[in-house]
């Protein structure tokens, strides 16, 4: 199947820092990319799909200003946590594909702990 | 707004037990239900589905039928393997497909 490469899997960052979080679509061309995060005993929520070359689309109450998606190239979507801070603390995973979410394949996902 | 409810983890079992998770959604209109599975160390990945009532889903001796009724998709395998051991997600999606989304996950750890 179709291989979806996220780096790095963890991260430890200090507070006020920006952190990068790479996705890439490593034997497929992904015209969507989607960016989730998963706080600890709570469900995987949407952040935001970006389309290549097009701004992305946050969902409600995601700050667009804190996470930085970029989605510049059909294989590189990147999430940019910006002055991060201990409550952005997260599970974050994304998943690419060519539309819909349903057939997008998934990264392993990257733990990011803000001190 | 739509969401799934799955039973709280973890769960352990003896290899060939009999598995079952729960899950439990609300939704308007008629979604697809999905269970994902995560393996240690790799993405999620689409283990089953349904597209509507009635309709069950299978792959790799898992099963997990699509009631309507009681607005449920249980996750089932009659034996489990260590190598079963996994996090497992319940996600529902709309019509359109444009989103997905999932329970909490279950973690099941499977020993011999």
């Amino acid at each position: 199947g179709a291989v979806v490469s996220q780096h790095p899997s963890w991260v430890i960052c200090k507070s006020g820092t920006s952190v990068k979080i790479e996705c890439r679509s490593l034997d497929f061309q992904a015209t969507t990319m989607f960016w989730y995060r998963q706080f600890p005993k709570q469900s995987l929520m949407l952040m935001a799909t970006s389309n290549e070359g097009s701004k992305a689309t946050y969902e409600q109450g995601v700050e667009k200003d804190k996470f930085l998606i970029n989605h510049a190239s059909l294989t590189l979507s990147t999430l940019t946590v910006t002055s991060a801070h201990p409550e952005d603390s997260s599970f974050y995973i994304c998943s690419a594909g060519q539309g819909y979410a349903t057939e997008a394949f998934f990264g392993q996902g990257t733990r990011l702990t803000v001190v | 707004g739509d969401s799934v409810t799955q039973m709280e983890g973890p769960v352990t079992l003896s290899e060939e037990a009999f598995l079952t998770i729960n899950c439990t959604y609300t939704a308007t209109g008629y979604p697809s239900l999905f269970w994902y599975v995560q393996y240690p160390g790799e993405g999620l990945q689409l283990l089953l589905k349904a597209t509507k009532a009635d309709d069950k889903g299978s792959n790799k001796g898992f099963e997990a039928t699509y009631r309507k009724e009681t607005t449920s998709f249980h996750l089932e395998k009659g034996s489990v393997q260590v190598s079963d051991s996994a996090v497992y997600f319940c996600a529902l999606t709309n019509q359109a497909g444009t989103a997905l989304i999932f329970g909490k996950g279950t973690t099941l750890s499977v020993s011999s």
